[in-house]
């Protein structure tokens, strides 16, 4: 079984742009998370979906959005980039249950904001 | 105060040598998870626990409910063993993961 895939793996922005990032899950698990990490907070939870709705969020500005499609893949957007916004994005897929069960997490998606 | 805490942050070995890396957390948890980060971001899920101990090869994983306490342990350890250790529990009234800062251990042959 293919793993989970995350594109693109590196992108540059400049402040004030907007940004989507893609994760494709592991065949059959349907529900998709997705952290944000950097080196002043950690790994932080962004938000979680299962069957096309977000069954939860994370503290995070409504900048963050995401969705996730009738085959599972889910897109982050994040929208008026900021400097902080710099971070190493990951998702992770389950087969339903999110966090209740084991994640298998994708190589992360590497975005800089200058 | 981190309501995850991971001790010690940074951890250095000898290769063979026995490791302990704990982690402490404040809230009512329904699970406790474990992550391994390789240098270049890669996660790799070792452990879901909610009670008691698991092992699985060198690996072995408790967790004291009552204590509010877990540990990872290493036996045996070697090399490829270095990476971050990440601690995540899973908050019982909020169903979102908090993790802890990550143990970085090296191992030296």
């Amino acid at each position: 079984k293919a793993g989970v895939t995350q594109t693109p793996r590196y992108l540059i922005k400049t402040r004030g742009q907007q940004v989507t990032l893609s994760c494709s899950p592991i065949s059959g698990h349907r529900s998709v998370s997705w952290y944000q990490q950097t080196p002043g907070q950690g790994l932080q939870f962004l938000f979680e979906y299962f069957s096309e709705t977000q069954r939860n969020k994370g503290n995070f500005p409504g900048r963050f959005s995401g969705r996730q499609f009738s085959n599972s893949r889910s897109e982050m957007n994040v929208s008026t980039l900021e400097l902080g916004d710099s971070a190493l994005y990951l998702c992770a897929s389950s087969f339903i249950r999110g966090p209740q069960e084991t994640q298998y997490f994708g190589p992360g998606t590497r975005l800089l904001v200058l | 105060k981190n309501e995850v805490e991971q001790s010690p942050q940074n951890l250095t070995a000898q290769e063979g040598e026995f490791i302990t890396i704990n982690c402490s957390y404040s809230v009512g948890i329904s699970a406790l998870h474990w992550l391994q980060q390789h240098p270049g971001g890669g996660i790799v899920s070792l452990f879901m626990l909610s009670s008691g101990k698991k092992k699985h090869g060198r690996l072995i994983a408790t967790i004291n409910i009552q204590e509010k306490h877990s540990s990872l342990h290493i036996t045996a350890s070697h090399p490829r063993d270095s990476a971050v250790y990440i601690c995540a529990v899973l908050s019982y009234n909020t169903d979102k993961l908090i993790f802890g800062t990550g143990t970085r251990l090296q191992v030296f042959p």
